[in-house]
């Protein structure tokens, strides 16, 4: 079966860096995304990752190794504005979102 | 970048009735929209493909009969939940396919069946 795997929850500190992992198993792989949630609301893009390595946005980063089936979403100088849920969602050979559950990230101050 | 809206935002209707959203992408044509649901604390579950002009394809365990899905233009996707039930009220998201690897999501639509 497919199955994305990644924390449920993590609590980083203001000004902190956190990486949230993600691991999966799928049909295929056409990239791997990135997005975040804030409560109530819908997804919002935040990476793509096809081919191995790191992407760098701003203060978010992305990476993935497709032979272990692994990426991270690093995020630095964390914001209280960060707190939301990441979610991890794989493209199978079908083009078809596998959704992880989402890591709930709790930012103190 | 690509805008997708969906309408209504929030929903809240009385046990039995239907209920119809709207998804529509507002500057650019999407052959192929798809629609999701969201329980609380839960991930995206892909409940249809919507594809334009043919019939929705409905993922395992999603009654066609039920969420009745139409996609009559390029631009605009309609889900109506028919005789909702309280077990229905969800967050209901779409989102359009732009090309293969990109699809751009609306800002959702609460329902709350009573």
């Amino acid at each position: 079966g497919q199955n994305i795997d990644q924390p449920t929850e993590m609590t980083a500190t203001e000004g902190a860096i956190v990486q949230i992992n993600c691991t999966y198993q799928t049909s295929g792989f056409n990239g791997l995304f990135w997005y975040q949630q804030h409560a109530g609301e819908a997804p919002t893009f935040l990476s793509y990752n096809v081919l191995d390595g790191l992407e760098e946005k701003g203060r978010f980063s992305s990476f993935l190794s497709r032979s272990k089936g692994y990426s991270y979403l690093l995020l630095k100088e964390l914001q209280m504005k960060d707190s939301a849920s990441y979610l991890c969602a794989v493209m199978d050979s079908n083009y078809q979102l596998i959704w992880g559950a989402g890591t709930k990230l709790i930012i103190k101050p | 970048g690509a805008v997708v809206s969906q309408h209504p935002s929030w929903v809240i209707c009385k046990s039995g009735t239907s209920v119809k959203i709207e998804c529509r992408s507002l500057d650019f044509q999407a052959t192929t929209m798809f629609w999701y649901r969201q329980f609380p604390k839960q991930s995206l579950m892909l409940m249809a493909t919507s594809n334009e002009g043919s019939k929705a394809t409905y993922e395992q365990g999603v009654e066609k009969d039920k969420f009745l899905i139409n996609h009559a233009s390029l631009t605009l996707s309609t889900l109506t939940v028919t005789s909702a039930h309280p077990e229905d009220s969800s967050f209901y998201i779409c989102s359009a396919r732009v090309t293969e690897e990109t699809q751009y999501f609306g800002p959702g639509t609460r329902l709350l069946v009573l």
